[in-house]
C-alpha cells in the first residue's frame, strides 16, 4: 500500500535562511507527488506537483522540489524564506491506476524574525 | 473559476442537533473528497466520490456521519446527532480524476457545544 511520511512535525528557520522539508513515500510504481501549503484559517493550496519528466519541479512562491527515486523522496526547498511562509506543509502521493491521493501528517514551519 | 465552495463557513450547534455541511465542486471535476482536520488527528479523509458514486467511506467515523452527492455540482456531509468530539474543520476538495490535483475549499469550522 502506498504511504507518505513527513519526519518533521515542526521546523523553525530564521527569515532569509534556506529551507528543506522532507517527504518520503512508499510505492512500487512511479508515484504522482504533491506539496500543498495551508496558511492559518485557510484550505490547502497546491504548491507544486510531479507526474513525470524533469525530476526538479518548480512551484509557486519560489518553492521547488526534487524527486529522487533512489531515495524515495520528494523534498521541498526554498533558498530564502519569508515570514509569510509560516504555515503547515503537506506532502501527498498518488499512483497511476490508484484510487486516491494519500496525504502526510504535515510539517509546521515557524519563521524567526 | 469560483473554486470549491463550502457553506456554511462557521457552524456552532448544540450536542444532539443535526448538522449539514455543503459543498459545490469545481465544474467538470469528477471526484469529490470530504476531509476532517483537528489538532489531535490532523487531516483525515472521510469519504470520496467518483462520478457522484461513493467509492470509499472507510474514513467515516460512525453511523452518525453520512454523505451524499445527488449530482455533479453538489454534495452534503451530515452529522446526526452531533457530539462535541465532532468539532473540527471540515474540508471539501475536488479533482478531475481520483489521482489528480485536489482543489480544496475554504473549510467549515464546526463547533459542537
Amino acid at each position: 500500500a502506498q504511504s507518505v511520511t513527513q519526519p518533521d512535525i515542526h521546523i523553525t528557520v530564521s527569515e532569509g535562511a534556506s529551507l528543506e522539508l522532507r517527504c518520503n513515500y512508499s510505492y512500487g510504481a512511479t508515484p504522482y507527488l504533491f506539496w500543498y501549503v495551508q496558511s492559518p484559517g485557510q484550505g490547502l493550496q497546491l504548491l507544486l506537483k510531479y507526474f513525470s519528466g524533469d525530476t526538479l519541479v518548480q512551484g509557486i512562491k519560489g518553492f521547488e522540489a526534487e524527486f529522487k527515486r533512489s531515495q524515495s523522496s520528494f523534498n521541498l526547498r526554498k533558498p530564502s524564506v519569508h515570514w509569510s511562509d509560516a504555515a503547515e506543509y503537506f506532502c501527498a502521493v498518488g499512483a497511476t491506476g490508484g484510487d486516491k491521493i494519500i496525504f502526510g501528517k504535515g510539517t509546521r514551519l515557524h519563521i524567526l524574525p | 473559476d469560483a473554486g470549491v465552495i463550502q457553506s456554511p463557513r462557521h457552524e456552532v450547534t448544540e450536542m444532539g442537533q443535526e448538522v449539514t455541511l455543503r459543498c459545490k465542486p469545481i465544474s467538470g471535476h469528477n471526484s469529490l473528497f470530504w476531509y476532517r482536520q483537528t489538532m489531535m488527528r490532523g487531516l483525515e479523509l472521510l469519504i470520496y466520490f467518483n462520478n457522484n458514486v461513493p467509492i470509499d467511506d472507510s474514513g467515516m467515523p460512525e453511523d452518525r456521519f453520512s454523505a451524499k452527492m445527488p449530482n455533479a455540482s453538489f454534495s452534503t456531509l451530515k452529522i446526526q446527532p452531533s457530539e462535541p468530539r465532532d468539532s473540527a474543520v471540515y474540508f471539501c476538495a475536488s479533482s478531475l480524476g481520483r489521482v489528480d490535483t485536489q482543489y480544496f475549499g475554504p473549510g467549515t469550522r464546526l463547533t459542537v457545544l
